[in-house]
């Protein structure tokens, strides 16, 4: 069993909609990361965070260290948005990833 | 500029080859990784190197050995490459461990 765990794997969401990709870890962690993988393959850092909540543009991160669960919930989704999203716990000297969550957005 | 840069993009090649993959970072940070992400799209560290220093090496065979000539690379050799080694491998910096990490473009490996 992996440490970090994602879902959904799998998600297609309409131009506009909410959209929320979930991640859990078993153990503890000292920063949770949110990258983004572009169809192309190129891998983008989007947040890092040790608690609470950060903001980018339509992207926001939250945390719950209790609970050790962290979302990544993108607003006013746009087809630009379609990328594999990866949820990776870091623990010290080496970050653990999840599987990862295709989105699609459609027009 | 590109802030973290791997040579080759591809690299095709026969079982039990010799290859190496190159890896130059200008962003002056001190911690250097090296990740492979399977035909599954999983990622998994490799290897971690903290000011030219080895930190972790996560059970990878020994056919793998990374070098650091300097802070700002990290080249990783692969001896006798297996089918198995089939996979992209991304390079990225931080400026320490425990901060946010720049990844490289990846290294697409095909072992034939």
């Amino acid at each position: 069993k992996n440490e970090v765990e994602q879902s959904p794997q799998n998600l297609t969401a309409q131009e506009g909609e909410f959209i929320t990709i979930n991640c859990s870890y078993s153990v503890g962690i000292s920063a949770l990361h949110w990258l983004q993988q572009h169809p192309g393959g190129g891998i983008v850092s989007l947040f890092m965070l040790s608690s609470g909540k950060k903001k980018h543009g339509r992207l926001i991160a939250t945390i719950n260290i209790q609970e050790k669960h962290s979302s990544l919930h993108i607003t006013a989704s746009h087809p630009r948005d379609s990328a594999v999203y990866i949820c990776a716990g870091d623990y010290g000297n080496k970050l653990v990833f999840g599987a990862g969550t295709i989105l699609r957005v459609k027009s | 500029d590109t802030a973290v840069s791997q040579t080759p993009k591809y690299l095709v090649t026969q079982m039990g080859n010799d290859k190496s993959i190159k890896c130059e970072q200008n962003l002056g940070h001190d911690t250097m990784y090296w990740y492979k992400q399977d035909s599954k799209k999983f990622l998994k560290i490799m290897f971690s190197y903290n000011n030219k220093e080895l930190i972790i090496n996560e059970t990878v065979p020994n056919r793998f050995s990374p070098k650091s000539p300097d802070k700002a690379h990290l080249n990783l050799h692969i001896n006798s490459l297996e089918l198995g080694d089939s996979a992209v491998y991304f390079c990225a910096s931080s400026q320490d461990t425990q901060e946010t990490q720049y990844f490289g473009p990846g290294t697409r490996l095909l072992v034939l």
